[in-house]
């Protein structure tokens, strides 16, 4: 079945840049029929899409307009990965993140297990 | 953006009776809304998607019905493992496909 395991740093400083790794398994990163996901859950802001990458001959990006101007979202072929990167962060950027798989006949139908990330000096 | 509204915030309910949730949007979804299941320190869990269609897995007491602005997920008898938060979330206007706020269901 298909698993996503996340992994990276529960703590980050203001004004530094949070970096997360999705690693993929019983799927591929470069699907053709897969997009996948940063979603983030606080108690302030909910549950809020970040951004996506997929691949259909080349590979995509999309953003939310929340972050757009501090966000980056790659694929790794190689390692069967993915992952975010969140620039600049505040303590409003502290939230539980979570990845996650869209297929293009569901929604959000796999989720990584979560980190707990918080922005703090 | 596409504003989902859900209701209660807060449903009361004894073992073995029936759950209604409220899913309101604020603008035609069509058909692509999707409910979740989520417990404390877990990732929220797909229950439903396109309105009605359970996912591979999902107990049969779970239903969905609705289509456009308004919504409801049924729980037709609720068991101790249903105590849980549920989410609806619109995939229409993707991305990026935004959710409601939340109802938590607890034990009467």
């Amino acid at each position: 079945q298909v698993q996503l395991q996340q992994s990276g740093p529960g703590l980050v400083k203001p004004s530094q840049t949070l970096s997360l790794t999705c690693a993929i398994s019983g799927d591929y990163v470069s699907s053709n029929s897969a997009a996948w996901n940063w979603i983030r859950q606080s108690p302030s802001r909910g549950l809020e899409w970040l951004g996506r990458t997929y691949y259909r001959s080349k590979w995509y990006n999309d953003y939310a307009v929340s972050v757009k101007s501090r966000i980056t979202i790659n694929a790794d072929t190689s390692k069967n990965q993915f992952s975010l990167q969140l620039n600049s962060v505040t303590p409003e950027d502290t939230a539980v993140y979570y990845c996650a798989r869209k297929t293009t006949v569901t929604t959000f139908d796999i989720w990584g297990q979560g980190t707990m990330v918080t922005v703090s000096s | 953006e596409i504003v989902m509204t859900q209701s209660p915030a807060t449903l009361s309910v004894s073992p073995g009776e029936r759950a209604t949730l409220s899913c309101r949007a604020s603008q035609s979804v069509t058909s692509n809304l999707a409910w979740y299941q989520q417990k404390p320190g877990q990732a929220p869990r797909l229950l439903i998607y396109g309105a009605s269609t359970r996912a591979t897995g999902i107990p049969a007491r779970f239903s969905g019905s609705g289509s456009g602005t308004e919504f409801t997920l049924t729980i037709s008898s609720l068991q101790s493992e249903d105590f849980a938060v549920y989410y609806c979330q619109q995939y229409n206007n993707w991305p990026p496909g935004t959710f409601g706020q939340g109802t938590k269901v607890e034990i009467k």
